[in-house]
C-alpha cells in the first residue's frame, strides 16, 4: 500500500504564476514531513520540511502547509520561475528515521 | 561542502556477475542510508545505518543483496549474483543524527543489467 501519495503526475504552470504541489498520506503516526527537488541526473535535494506541531513552514518563495486532520500537505512556489522545473517528491517520517516517498510531480514552470 | 559522494555513476554488466555500489557520506553525518529508484516502485528505502550499525533492512529485497558500513565513512551495497530485474538508480543519503534533520542524498548510480 502506498503510504504518501502525489496524485498529480505533472503540472504546468506559467513564470510568475503560483504553483500548488499536493500529497496525501495514510499513516497518521508521521509526524515530520519533507520536500525534495530533483533534477535529471541528479540526487533529491533537499527543499522544506515541516514538524506535525506546525501547520505551515515558510522559506523564501516556498510554502509548505500540513494539514493533519485531512492527512494532507501542499507546496507553494509563489513566484514560480523557469529553474523550478524539475520533479518533486513529498517525504514523511516517524522521528525522523526511514523516509516514505511519494511518487513525484514533475512541475514545468513555462518561460 | 562535499556532499555524498556515490560510485560509479553508471555501471553496465551482465545478469550474474557481482557489483558493489559505494558511498562516502557527509563528513558528521551518523546515519546513511541507501535506496532504489525504479519507475514501478518509486524511491524505495533499501537499508540504513546509525553510528555504522545495520538498524533496519527490511527495505532489502533478496539476499542476493548486502550492504556494510566497515566506518563513518564509507558504505557499500552489494548484489551477487546481479539479475536483470535489478537495473535501477540507487541513492545513497546521509543525515546527521538527532532532531528533525534532513537526508541529503547523492547523485546515484544508474545500474544497468543485461
Amino acid at each position: 500500500d502506498q503510504q504518501v501519495k502525489q496524485n498529480s503526475p505533472s503540472l504546468s504552470v506559467q513564470e510568475g504564476r503560483i504553483s500548488i504541489l499536493n500529497c496525501d498520506y495514510t499513516n497518521s503516526m508521521f509526524d515530520y514531513f519533507l520536500w525534495y527537488k530533483k533534477y535529471p541526473a541528479e540526487g533529491p535535494t533537499f527543499l522544506i520540511s515541516i514538524s506535525s506541531i506546525k501547520d505551515k513552514n515558510e522559506d523564501g518563495r516556498f510554502t509548505v502547509f500540513l494539514n493533519k486532520s485531512a492527512k494532507h500537505l501542499s507546496l507553494h512556489i509563489v513566484p514560480s520561475q523557469p529553474g523550478d522545473s524539475a520533479v518533486y517528491f513529498c517525504a514523511a517520517s516517524i522521528l525522523s528515521e526511514k523516509l516514505v516517498f511519494g511518487k513525484g510531480t514533475k512541475l514545468t514552470v513555462n518561460p | 561542502d562535499a556532499g555524498v559522494i556515490q560510485s560509479p555513476r553508471h555501471e553496465v554488466t551482465e545478469m550474474g556477475q557481482e557489483v558493489t555500489l559505494r558511498c562516502k557520506p557527509i563528513s558528521g553525518h551518523n546515519s546513511l542510508f541507501w535506496y532504489r529508484q525504479t519507475m514501478m516502485r518509486g524511491l524505495e528505502l533499501l537499508i540504513y545505518f546509525n553510528n555504522n550499525v545495520p538498524i533496519d533492512d527490511s527495505g532489502m529485497p533478496e539476499d542476493r543483496f548486502s550492504a556494510k558500513m566497515p566506518n563513518a565513512s564509507f558504505s557499500t551495497l552489494k548484489i551477487q549474483p546481479s539479475e536483470p530485474r535489478d537495473s535501477a538508480v540507487y541513492f545513497c543519503a546521509s543525515r546527521p543524527t538527532g532532531g528533525n534533520q534532513p537526508q541529503h542524498f547523492g547523485d546515484g548510480t544508474r545500474l544497468s543489467i543485461l
